[in-house]
């Protein structure tokens, strides 16, 4: 499975936009790049997911490189519930997901 | 919403028991997932099941055994548990079909084996 890398931890202000970085450089043309977080005392819940295109829904946005081997999601406005682990992940041609350590977010009030 | 529900949120059991983690969905899910999370080590896949009575070994399958008799329902059986099995264990279940459908998560279960 391809590997991800991301910073083990990020500190944000309430309200302010937070930029969350994944470098994959190993991706294979067919990988989803998925993002997941993982609030205190929870599994983990989907945030959002794409191939190539950016994209958006209601929690956040994903932006991707052109070529492909980063990407970023982004928290328009950072929330204190928005304090969580979060994890960029490569899926392949298998259903299953391998989760790295994440990044775990602070939202300082 | 997809719901995973965990039976147990906390389960204390004595070293050599026979251990049985149970998970049910209830969105016909084909595709249903064991994970074992660990400070420092993130979250780790026991075994993994695509259908009725199908099952994958995952990345740690040693000392598990899983069980899927029903589609919603996918057991996870630790046969003699150990105290580095302590762990919080997470199951998580997805449509088969297409490969980049997102995971639904249960709450964990909190395990300690004494």
């Amino acid at each position: 499975d391809a590997k991800t890398t991301q910073p083990n931890s990020m500190e944000s202000n309430e309200e302010e936009p937070v930029h969350l970085p994944c470098n994959h450089s190993t991706i294979s043309g067919t990988d989803y790049i998925h993002w997941y977080r993982q609030l205190p005392s929870q599994g983990p819940e989907y945030v959002i997911h794409g191939l190539t295109s950016n994209v958006n829904n209601r929690m956040a946005s994903l932006a991707i490189a052109e070529d492909r081997k980063s990407s970023t999601l982004i928290l328009h406005r950072a929330t204190l519930r928005d304090a969580a682990v979060y994890y960029c992940i490569l899926q392949g041609g298998s259903e299953k997901l391998v989760f790295g350590k994440g990044t775990k977010l602070t939202v300082n009030p | 919403d997809v719901k995973v529900t965990q039976s147990s949120r906390y389960l204390v059991k004595r070293t050599g028991e026979k251990v049985f983690l149970e998970c049910v969905q209830d969105m016909d899910h084909e595709n249903m997932f064991w994970y074992r999370q660990d400070p420092g080590l993130g979250l780790r896949l026991i075994y993994f099941s695509y259908d009725v009575k199908m099952k994958e070994k995952g990345d740690i399958p040693e000392g598990y055994s899983v069980s899927r008799e029903k589609k919603e329902r996918f057991s996870l059986i630790l046969e003699s548990a150990s105290t580095n099995q302590t762990s919080m264990y997470l199951c998580a279940s997805s449509p088969g079909g297409v490969n980049n459908s997102p995971l639904h998560f249960g709450n964990g279960t909190r395990l300690t084996v004494t």
